[in-house]
């Protein structure tokens, strides 16, 4: 089945100490968005990707940085976690943008910061 | 700028009960409008979608109709079971330059027997 593979699902860092979450997915879909979702709140853009073109929101700080070798692969890289960054990260793809297609979520990965 | 805003949580439903979650968008242009389904430490779903004034989205007994000239999606299900126990989030995408969804902050349905 086409899908949104998220790995670790579970990852524990120490602060300061950098990680990389990956996504990968099989639907060969040109857009790959990274999300924050701390607990009870919605999920917060944090950037994506449309083909090879990285778009930034304006308010993700700069200690996230995001790389897409390839149209199946997509990293985000905390350069140096703090208890702040403890959340659900969700790797979602869409076929196209321009918000008439829908959006299709991995698993998310749980990041603890100890 | 966009914004979706929904009903508060949680909602509390005894099995085979009517549900209705309230969400209204404010938006510059014509967006498209969903919306997504979190089970318990999964990602999240898509449960529908409409794309259009009037379009009718459903799956799985949900249903929600955009409303254009009150600027609402509700969600409805006529008999809820314990299994759809989740968060239910209502979502909007911009069909102009923006790639983006921008989400609701979620409404827990809790169903109990």
């Amino acid at each position: 089945d086409a899908m949104v593979i998220q790995n670790p699902r579970y990852q524990v860092t120490q602060f300061g100490k950098p990680v990389t979450l990956s996504c990968s997915q099989t639907l060969n879909h040109n857009v790959m968005y990274w999300y924050q979702q701390k607990s009870s709140q919605a999920p917060k853009l944090l950037f994506h990707y449309y083909d090879k073109d990285f778009n930034n929101e304006a308010d993700t700080p700069d200690n996230f940085q995001s790389r897409r070798p390839n149209t199946s692969f997509c990293f985000l890289d905390i350069r140096s976690p703090g208890l702040g960054d403890a959340a659900m990260y969700l790797c979602a793809t869409s076929r196209e943008g321009q918000g008439l297609y829908e959006q299709y979520f991995g698993p998310g990965t749980r990041l603890t910061v100890t | 700028g966009d914004s979706v805003t929904q009903m508060e949580g949680p909602v509390t439903l005894s099995e085979e009960a009517f549900l209705t979650i309230n969400c209204t968008y404010t938006a510059t242009g014509y967006p498209s409008l969903f919306w997504y389904v979190q089970y318990p430490g999964e990602g999240l779903q898509l449960l529908l979608k409409a794309t259009k004034a009037d379009d009718k989205g459903s799956n799985k007994g949900f249903e929600a109709t955009y409303r254009k000239e009150t600027t609402s999606f509700h969600l409805e299900k006529g008999s809820v079971q314990v299994s759809d126990s989740a968060v239910y989030f209502c979502a909007l995408s911009d069909s102009g330059s923006t790639d983006k969804l921008i989400f609701g902050t979620g409404t827990r349905l809790q169903v109990f027997p």
